[in-house]
């Protein structure tokens, strides 16, 4: 059964602080691994999605990485700002199967001080 | 386009009233999917669809009904709601046979059963 590991739980950092989270799934047998942004009592932003045949995308100041062999992706935020508080969901698709959904970490809650 | 809406935004009810959220996707999507989000649980799936006038079940369905009934449309119920059904609800859709199968979500639905 595929686990999605996100550590840690929570991060607080100085604003200007580049930062890495971290996201570890069992089994590498993926389709494809999203990042994705929830701010409180909103709904999910998809930031990044990296392809099982990728190694890693990049939008702005975020780049995402992806290791299937060991089982481990990480988000970069690169400069950080006050407004990238929130949390950081990491999610995996099965690949083959017909529903294609996804598996959920529990989130990363990141609050970047001023 | 509006993407994955969902209605009704917030609702509370008493043990035992049914209700029915609503999500519809104006992408052409072939998979549609209801989670649920609980803190410290992450988001579980609880029913999917690979097309119109399919649906089955996910992680964790006992309690649900969904219906497909046309393309863009895919409804959730609950016949007899209880306490434990208190969460938020997210729909999301995707393309079934499109690269890079991404997944769009709705802003959600707060759910409180007394």
């Amino acid at each position: 059964k595929q686990e999605v590991t996100q550590i840690p739980a929570a991060l607080s950092v100085p604003e200007g602080e580049n930062l890495v989270l971290n996201c570890s799934f069992t089994d590498s047998a993926i389709y494809n691994l999203q990042w994705f942004r929830q701010d409180p009592g909103k709904g999910l932003t998809s930031l990044l999605l990296i392809q099982s045949s990728q190694r890693e995308q990049t939008s702005g100041r975020l780049n995402a990485s992806l290791d299937k062999s060991s089982g481990r992706s990480t988000l970069y935020i690169a400069a950080s700002q006050p407004g990238d508080s929130a949390t950081y969901l990491c999610a995996v698709r099965r690949y083959g199967g017909s529903q294609g959904n996804l598996i959920f970490g529990k989130g990363t809650k990141l609050s970047v001080k001023p | 386009n509006a993407g994955v809406t969902q209605t009704p935004k917030f609702r509370v009810l008493k043990t035992g009233q049914s209700m029915t959220l609503l999500c519809a996707q104006d992408m052409n999507h072939e998979y549609m999917y209801w989670y649920r989000q609980d803190p410290g649980m992450g988001l579980r799936l609880i029913h999917y669809s690979v097309g119109e006038g399919t649906t089955a079940k996910g992680e964790v369905p006992d309690g649900y009904n969904v219906s497909r009934l046309k393309k863009q449309n895919f409804l959730l119920g609950l016949e007899s709601a209880a306490p434990s059904q208190t969460s938020v609800y997210f729909c999301a859709s995707s393309y079934r046979d499109r690269d890079p199968h991404e997944q769009y979500f709705g802003p959600g639905t707060r759910l409180t059963v007394t």
